[in-house]
């Protein structure tokens, strides 16, 4: 059964990095194919796909905030994280991270976390 | 980006009725492994989105045959068939053919 849950700070304020944690079972990152990925929903609006993370370690990031994100894993392949650096008010949001199995050069987003809130706020 | 444009914003809905939701495309989603990425999702109140169609017209597990998704090129639709109070929601459709990612407006069906 695969699961994900998300975590992070909650709240923080304007200039500061955000970092965030998907933690993950049901399968391991490590498995040819397996893709985890983060997608942010502000309140009320659509999604956004913005960094993913494959099983060999190759890291793709949405261009419009590529500067600002950096995704990494561990070493036991059940955790991903994403830090945004000089968040801003823009960056209120729910994050999700989100599993995906690549089918010849792509894929969808299969299994979905719950989402973290986070609010930046001065 | 390619912009994905979903038609209508809102949409009400009998109980068991039967609606459709357009999905367009800016470009092709036809990828050069000749596979369209095109994907629907299901976002209840309160939840995380979830899963419903997968490439166009194939759904994922546990998804009733009621859902129904077709298509090609930039011009996509889902159907729903007898809706049930738990089709009631935000749908989304997704591309993943072109980088970056990225989803519709939504489509939200409620009660007439």
């Amino acid at each position: 059964q695969v699961t994900l849950k998300e975590s992070g700070p909650g709240m923080l304020q304007p200039s500061k990095t955000l970092s965030l944690t998907c933690s993950f079972s049901g399968f391991s990152l490590s498995t040819s194919g397996m893709v985890v990925s983060w997608i942010r929903q502000p309140s009320g609006k659509s999604l956004e796909w913005l960094a993913a993370i494959d099983w060999d370690g190759d890291k793709y990031y949405n261009p419009s905030l590529k500067s600002r994100l950096t995704v990494s894993k561990d070493t036991s392949n059940t955790q991903v994280f994403l830090k945004i650096t000089s968040v801003d008010i823009a960056d209120t949001a729910t994050y999700y991270c989100a599993r995906s199995i690549y089918y010849y050069s792509s894929y969808d987003f299969d299994y979905w976390g719950q989402g973290v809130m986070v609010t930046v706020s001065s | 980006d390619v912009l994905m444009t979903q038609t209508p914003v809102s949409l009400p809905v009998s109980l068991g009725g039967q609606v459709s939701i357009s999905c367009r495309s800016s470009q092709s989603l036809v990828h050069s492994d000749g596979n369209t990425y095109l994907h629907w999702y299901l976002q209840k109140p309160g939840q995380s989105p979830q899963l419903l169609i997968y490439r166009v017209s194939n759904r994922f597990s546990g998804v009733p045959d009621r859902f129904s998704g077709s298509g090609s090129g930039t011009d996509f639709t889902l159907k729903i068939s007898r809706v049930e109070p738990e089709d009631l929601g935000v749908y989304y459709c997704l591309q993943s053919t072109h980088f970056p990612y990225t989803f519709g407006a939504g489509t939200k069906l409620e009660l007439k």
